[in-house]
């Protein structure tokens, strides 16, 4: 199975803030990435696919990059409402495997 | 509007079965992969199972492998898992997905609101 790690596991920022979350592959998954952001209570909601095309209503201050084994997540202009637990997933290969999760803490 | 609606979760006893549905509107279902995807209290998303648009392919993780079975309804909208042999583990809340295409190994766009399976005596 291709394993995912995320890091960092939870941080922190400030309004206005640039984070970056970053996502490894255990082996090549060309840019077979998604990412979820997922806030507490609700179901996931579907931001990025391909490594960095965004879905249709998703905010341009979302962007995701890497390919191969090594992707990110950026979030500029941060926001209250975007804390969120974000998670990314690989879909080159099944079984389908998500990461185990970046908390984000607004400040 | 996409819609998902995931019902037909409850508390059951180790080793019961239970079969959640996904009822899915504004869009044309017959044309999209389905997936369901769980999460266990407090811990993160776990892909359990796929299946292509018009139902040929299957796949499943290996911790439902035998136990569940995914089917869909096009003539009605719907989406399916039968989960027998119900254990303690599979306690988590149950979402559907759409799939991003008809068939092939894909990501989400869609998300139900979730249903919840408590598996406990």
């Amino acid at each position: 199975d291709i394993q995912m790690t995320q890091s960092p596991s939870s941080l922190s920022a400030s309004v206005g803030d640039r984070v970056t979350i970053t996502c490894r592959a255990s082996q090549g998954i060309s840019n077979y990435l998604a990412w979820f952001q997922q806030k507490p209570g609700k179901a996931p909601k579907s931001l990025i696919y391909a490594a960095s095309s965004l879905h249709s209503g998703v905010p341009s201050k979302f962007s995701g990059s890497g390919s191969g084994t090594d992707f990110t997540l950026t979030i500029s202009s941060l926001q209250p409402e975007d804390s969120a637990t974000y998670y990314c997933q690989q879909y080159d290969a099944y079984p389908i495997t998500f990461g185990q999760g970046t908390r984000l803490e607004i400040k | 509007d996409v819609q998902l609606l995931e019902s037909g979760g409850d508390l059951v006893q180790p080793g019961w079965s239970l079969r959640l549905s996904c009822a899915a509107s504004g869009f044309t279902f017959s044309s999209f992969a389905m997936n369901w995807v769980r999460q266990a209290p407090g811990k993160g998303l776990e892909w359990v199972s796929t299946i292509s648009a018009g139902g040929a392919n299957t796949y499943y993780a290996d911790s439902v492998k035998g136990r569940f079975t995914i089917s869909r309804d096009n003539s009605k909208n719907t989406l399916y898992l039968q989960m027998n042999s119900l254990r303690a583990e599979d306690t988590a809340v149950y979402y559907c997905a759409r799939g991003l295409k008809a068939r092939g190994i894909i990501s989400y766009d869609y998300w139900g609101q979730g249903t919840l399976v408590t598996v406990s005596s």
